[in-house]
């Protein structure tokens, strides 16, 4: 059973970077063809995908964010870290972090973390 | 602004059969697959559909997927009350950063 859970700080000021967490277990970010990806969703608004790491450590990003975003990962320790820099109220959201699959030609996410609420706000 | 459009909203009563429209380019549905995801209100969003097509185990058949050339559709058969949910389309779009995308979604009101 694949599980992933979001921590990290829920409230960070203005200009502050956001570092966020991804724990998952049930599945090996080493495997072809697996990977780990963050979403977001601001309240009552829809979805945005913002970052996506391969087993094979490639790496892609939201060309909106992508000068604002890093995403890493520990293989050993099973967690993938997105890192957001420059925070404003408008990024003010829960962050979702997902298990990527992908079987040519098809890909997916699924399943998703419980989400965590940013709050940017000074 | 996504670039898959979906219509913001959808209504049908029990029983009935509806569609979810989900627009794209030859950039993204035109040359990949399409995912569809459900989020009933306060929850997780949940995978619906990947491959144009293709449904999770434990996913009901009354939810099926189509693709034709740069549009898909989601289609419910025999509607029920728990379907009332945000439904979201997704694939990849193939652009100098070749980014996933998310269409705007489209609120499912059951009547």
């Amino acid at each position: 059973q694949i599980t992933l859970k979001e921590s990290g700080l829920t409230l960070v000021k203005p200009t502050q970077t956001l570092t966020l967490t991804c724990t998952f277990s049930g599945f090996s970010l080493s495997i072809s063809g697996v990977g780990v990806g963050w979403i977001r969703q601001p309240p009552g608004k829809a979805l945005e995908w913002l970052a996506l790491i391969y087993w094979d450590d490639d790496k892609r990003y939201s060309p909106s964010l992508k000068s604002r975003l890093t995403i890493t990962k520990d293989t050993s320790k099973n967690q993938v870290v997105l890192t957001m820099t420059n925070m404003d109220p408008v990024d003010t959201a829960t962050y979702y972090c997902a298990h990527y699959g992908s079987r040519w030609p098809n890909n997916w996410f699924d399943p998703w973390g419980q989400g965590t609420l940013v709050t940017v706000s000074s | 602004q996504s670039v898959l459009t979906q219509p913001p909203s959808a209504s049908g009563t029990p029983g009935q059969r509806v569609t979810i429209s989900c627009s794209g380019s030859s950039s993204n549905i035109g040359s990949n697959t399409v995912s569809w995801y459900q989020q009933v209100p306060g929850t997780v969003p949940k995978l619906l559909i990947y491959g144009n097509n293709q449904r999770p185990s434990g996913v009901p058949d009354r939810f099926s997927g189509s693709k034709s050339g740069t549009s898909a559709s989601l289609a419910i058969s025999g509607l029920q009350s728990e379907d009332e949910a945000d439904y979201y389309c997704a694939a990849w779009h193939d652009s100098l950063n070749h980014n996933w995308v998310f269409g705007g979604g489209t609120k499912l009101t059951v009547l």
